[in-house]
């Protein structure tokens, strides 16, 4: 079983639309983080949580909204989706100590018509 | 102001041969970088990593060099496989921030 999952994996919505992705891990892993992956720009950071109590904005949370409902799941939100949020989203997990490597998860592929 | 950056966004090379793909920083802050690869339809997944200490790390095929004057590294895979056609991405953070700046990427082509 993967130790990162997201839910969907794949999702067309319509412009004005609210919409979640989910984020699951067993890793026990205290951080999490939501990244956005667009053609020609890498990986950029939305938000990131580093326990249950802890939120914080990333380079581009615009738009953007997370809840950390327990440690092992961080969902994202899109309150009201706009064409150009259109991307594929990761989601990552990080283990407590410093200078550690992430885990990903399988991406998410959103469609905002 | 891309602060990691991958100025090579493809590289094609023969299957035996050495691959290079390059990343330069600009935040002098950072002390750790890591490598990942992507295929498609795949999350990224770790590949090698090497703190400021160090310039250079091993693991099998890839080797990662870090040039601190620089500010530049370079992830050395060889002898270069097919399996090795991926994006790759470099990756770097600074100690306590928990945070990773990502490159854009570098897409590879392994030709059989």
């Amino acid at each position: 079983d993967a130790d990162v999952t997201q839910t969907p994996r794949n999702r067309i919505t319509k412009t004005g639309k609210r919409i979640m992705l989910e984020c699951s891990q067993t890793k026990g892993h205290d951080r999490m983080y939501w990244y956005r992956q667009d053609p020609g720009l890498g990986l950029r950071l939305i938000y990131y949580s580093f326990d249950v109590k802890d939120i914080n904005k990333g380079e581009i949370s615009d738009g953007y909204s997370v809840s950390r409902q327990a440690q092992a799941k961080f969902s994202l939100s899109l309150e009201s989706a706009i064409p150009n949020q259109t991307a594929l989203y990761f989601c990552a997990t990080s283990a407590r100590d410093s200078l550690v490597e992430q885990f990903f998860g399988p991406g998410t592929r959103l469609t905002v018509l | 102001d891309q602060q990691v950056k991958q100025n090579s966004p493809s590289l094609s090379v023969q299957e035996g041969r050495i691959s290079i793909l390059n990343c330069d920083y600009t935040n002098s802050m950072f002390d750790y970088f890591l490598w990942y690869k992507k295929y498609p339809a795949e999350g990224p997944t770790f590949l090698i990593s090497i703190s400021s200490i160090k310039d250079k790390n091993e693991d099998g095929r890839f080797t990662v060099f870090l040039n601190k004057s620089a500010k530049h590294l370079s992830l050395h895979i060889v002898p270069s496989q097919p399996g090795d056609s991926a994006v790759y991405f470099c990756a770097a953070s600074a100690s306590g921030t928990y945070k990773y700046i990502f490159g854009t990427g570098t897409r590879l082509k392994v030709l059989a």
